[in-house]
């Protein structure tokens, strides 16, 4: 068990539609990464969150979306849901911002577009 | 663009004989991470390498970085089948993206 707890474990929606998976980073990170993670596409990171502020970007589509909370969990929204958003989503956190540093990653939400 | 090149894609080893994962970037990396995930798992950090040519173990497991810290390579020695999953690594790219290798999934044979 990392620390890092995502929800939910499953989500099936259809295409079109938009929705929003939580992460909680382990107790004392303050960095909160996103990615997704595909068969055709390996392991691709999103969007980093540091304290609350984007930190940095990587291939995450317009439609999608992130933000940090004061509290420090994330929020990542998928909107205009097509066939090929389908896959895992893992969280990761970290105590600094420096996107090298050693990530925990969450159990990932596993999506399905239908 | 920067890739993260990472061969082989799968290897299947009988138990006890050697395992190497190898990585390349296509631009010199400031550190390179490797991790390992299970069958139906998350990725774990195994291990961050920072400086040229560094060598760093962890009991079977040994990683090194390259003299020009553009590839970086995992083996295991007398693998087992706690072993079995798929070998990571990552780079950062600009310090703003992570990028990681396509993996290699090891599966062992008892």
């Amino acid at each position: 068990d990392s620390g890092v707890t995502q929800t939910p474990k499953h989500l099936i929606t259809a295409t079109g539609q938009r929705v929003t998976l939580r992460c909680s980073p382990r107790s004392g990170d303050l960095s909160v990464y996103w990615y997704q993670q595909s068969l055709d596409q390996g392991l691709q990171f999103l969007i980093q969150y540091y304290n609350g502020e984007e930190r940095a970007k990587g291939n995450i589509l317009e439609r999608f979306s992130a933000q940090q909370f004061p509290d420090l969990h994330s929020e990542l929204n998928l909107s205009s849901l097509e066939l090929g958003d389908s896959a895992l989503y893992f969280c990761a956190s970290s105590v600094a911002g420096a996107i090298s540093n050693e990530q925990f990653f969450g159990p990932g939400t596993r999506l399905t577009v239908l | 663009g920067q890739q993260v090149m990472q061969i082989p894609q799968y290897q299947h080893v009988q138990e006890g004989e050697d395992f190497t994962t190898y990585c390349n970037s296509s631009t010199t990396l400031s550190n390179i991470q490797w991790y390992k995930q299970r069958p139906g798992g998350h990725p774990v950090f195994l291990i961050q390498l920072v400086k040229s040519g560094e060598v760093k173990k962890q009991k079977r497991l040994t990683f090194q970085f390259g003299e020009a810290k553009k590839n970086s390579s995992l083996h295991i020695t007398a693998t087992q089948t706690t072993d079995v999953g798929t070998y990571f690594c990552a780079g950062p790219y600009n310090n703003n993206d992570m990028r990681f290798g396509a993996g290699t999934r090891l599966t062992v044979k008892p």
